[in-house]
């Protein structure tokens, strides 16, 4: 499968717990995506980085969670003393530079659930 | 920011009948308006897009109309099948930005054979 890969694709964690997701997007895709999709919600933008650049982020994106995108190739999303409102689909996706949204390719996701 | 709303958040149809779903968004800057579908567990699939310089797009059995003035779309899927129930999403983007999407609140959408 070419596509973007998340890892792990579950993860289930005590309260208080550090997480650490990854997401290796589609090779030559320059521009990556982090969304969160909570139970019976869409997917709520969080982080965007060009190459190795974050270039924009949401406010939902706490003091506790870090993106980091070292090489410009995959990523991570660390969540740090995890609480029970971030369990959730975290979603990655990538897409060239050379494309509008239309060039979004979406990851099967990370569940996170925290007890 | 852009905030988009969905409507309705479900809708069962028998096969063979017509469904729609709409969409309003606030930020006029929007150009760009996507509807994903999602089953249960899979990522978020591209099923139609539109761009604010269209009105109506069509794709076999499903099609999106555009009112730019009023703010808002529709995704009208037509002869509908077991296998399109899932839930759709909606969401909005400009194409000048970053490209973030902001989504809708999702639409399950349940056919009975």
């Amino acid at each position: 499968d070419t596509g973007v890969s998340q890892n792990p694709r579950h993860k289930i964690t005590k309260r208080g717990q550090n997480v650490t997701f990854r997401c290796d997007p589609i090779s030559e895709h320059n521009r990556l995506y982090w969304y969160r999709q909570t139970l019976g919600q869409g997917p709520e933008f969080l982080t965007y980085f060009q190459n190795e650049a974050q270039l924009e982020k949401s406010r939902l994106l706490s003091d506790r969670f870090s993106a980091e995108r070292p090489k410009g190739s995959f990523s991570t999303l660390e969540i740090q003393r995890t609480e029970q409102g971030d369990s959730a689909m975290y979603l990655c996706a990538s897409s060239p530079s050379d494309r509008g949204p239309d060039g979004y390719t979406f990851g099967s996701g990370t569940r996170l659930t925290v007890v | 920011g852009e905030n988009v709303e969905q409507h309705p958040s479900t809708l069962s149809v028998q096969e063979g009948d017509s469904a729609v779903i709409k969409c309003t968004y606030s930020d006029s800057a929007s150009n760009y308006f996507p509807w994903y579908k999602q089953e249960l567990g899979k990522r978020p699939q591209l099923i139609i897009d539109i761009r604010s310089n269209v009105g109506e797009k069509k794709d076999q059995r499903i099609a999106v109309t555009l009112n730019k003035t009023a703010k808002h779309f529709s995704l009208h899927i037509t002869e509908t099948q077991p296998e399109d129930s899932a839930v759709y999403f909606c969401a909005a983007s400009n194409v000048g930005g970053f490209q973030k999407l902001v989504f809708g609140t999702g639409t399950r959408l349940l056919v009975s054979p």
